[in-house]
Order: C-alpha cells, then structure tokens, then sequence
C-alpha cells in the first residue's frame, strides 16, 4: 500500500516551453502532496506543499509563477514548469501524505519514483 | 530551527560486515524520525519509521533503528550488509504539523 507515481519519468523540452509533471497517489487518499528538488548528490529541496482543494504554499525562493502546482484532487497533483530554461534540469520528486489517521500512515510521506527533467 | 545531521556523506563496508548510518536530529522536543533510501534515478523508499511506542525500529531489508532521546539520534543499522545496500540513505525529521526536514544523505558502498 502507499504507492504514488510520476509521470513522466523522464522528458527533454526545448528552452522556452512548458512541461506538465503527474504525482498520483494509487491507493490512498493524499490530503497533502509535496514537490522537491534534487540536484545530483544532494538532498531534498522543498519547493512547496499543496492540499486538495487549496492554493499552493512555496518554500522561499520559488517562483510560483514558474513552478505552477495544481492539486485538484485526492489522488492528483500537477506540476508545470512554465518556460523552462536549462537552469530548470533537475530531478523533481513528488510525495503525498495521508490525512486520515486510521491507517496509521498521516505522519509518513510516500514518494514517487522521480521525474528527470532535461531543458536543452 | 529543526536540523537533521547524518555524519558521513560516504560510507563503505565490505559485504557481510555491519552497517551503521548515523543521524542527529536537532530539537527539543522529539520529532517524529524517518530513515529513507533511495536508489540511483528512483525516489525514496521509506525503510522505517519512528513516532511513539519502542525506540528500536524494524523496517524492510533487514534494517533497524534505534531512537536514542538522551543523544538526539536515530542510527540506522544491519547486522549483515548486501551488494544490494548500495545506495543513498535519508534521515529525516518532522515535528507535528510541521514539514519534513532532511538530512544531506549518505552514500553506502557495498564492497565485494
């Protein structure tokens, strides 16, 4: 249980243009879903939290015009990176909390597998 | 401001010798701790958790954790390791209804 996928896993996009990141969570409801950021050999960067139903909150230092974050469902979140530039090449990890306590999983973020960005 | 600290950004052992992945976690009043790995081009897979109850942890793969209040830490252990244990491993941290915060990694080799 507590599965939660990406798709792509991989794109490659022109500079300029937009790319759409799907997290799903496959068999829990996610009240929460998170975005991160890793660059190689590094840790985590929190870009920003989203709950269903509400707008967005960025970490400081993200653009929320850039970085659109859509979370329009319990078991869908969106990221859109709007015209991408090389800089924004990076690994994008989403995760997603449970919010009913029941299963005794709400304190745990499950990730996704990854999405690998390339702007060229 | 709550820090997740993990000494050692490498380690290696040789295959079958003892693990030991270190963390300390900063803040006054215990977090809820978590010890993540993940594999080269993969997210990351929780391998156990800490919140309430037994300090000693048991999580997939033959891991184990033991939460240690006295020296804020949360180390991550295996008796035996396996090539399969290459990998990056993640302690985080996450005080109730607050994000989580991760330590910077640490990258185990497994040494034939």
């Amino acid at each position: 249980g507590a599965v939660v996928s990406q798709h792509p896993s991989w794109v490659i996009c022109k500079s300029g243009t937009s790319v759409k990141i799907e997290c799903r969570s496959l068999d829990f409801q996610a009240t929460t879903m998170f975005w991160y950021r890793q660059f190689p050999k590094q840790s985590l960067m929190l870009m920003a939290t989203s709950n269903e139903g509400s707008k967005a909150t960025y970490e400081q230092g993200v653009e929320k015009d850039k970085f659109l974050i859509n979370h329009a469902s319990l078991t869908l979140s969106t990221l859109t990176v709007t015209s991408a530039h090389p800089e924004d090449s990076s690994f994008y990890i989403c995760s997603a909390s449970e919010g009913a306590r029941l299963t005794g999983r709400a304190d745990t973020q499950y990730f996704g597998p990854g999405t690998r960005l390339t702007v060229l | 401001a709550q820090s997740v600290t993990q000494l050692g950004s490498h380690v290696s052992v040789s295959e079958g010798a003892l693990v030991l992945l270190r963390c300390n976690y900063s803040s006054s009043v215990p977090p809820y701790l978590f010890w993540y790995v993940q594999y080269p081009n993969q997210g990351l897979q929780l391998l156990l958790k800490y919140t309430t109850g037994a300090t000693l942890v048991k999580g997939i793969n033959g891991f184990e954790a033991e939460f240690k209040k006295s020296e804020t830490s949360f180390h991550l252990t295996k008796p035996s390791a396996h090539m399969s244990d290459a990998a990056e491993y993640f302690c985080a941290a996450r005080k109730q209804g607050q994000n989580f915060v991760f330590g910077p990694g640490t990258r185990l080799s497994v040494l034939p």
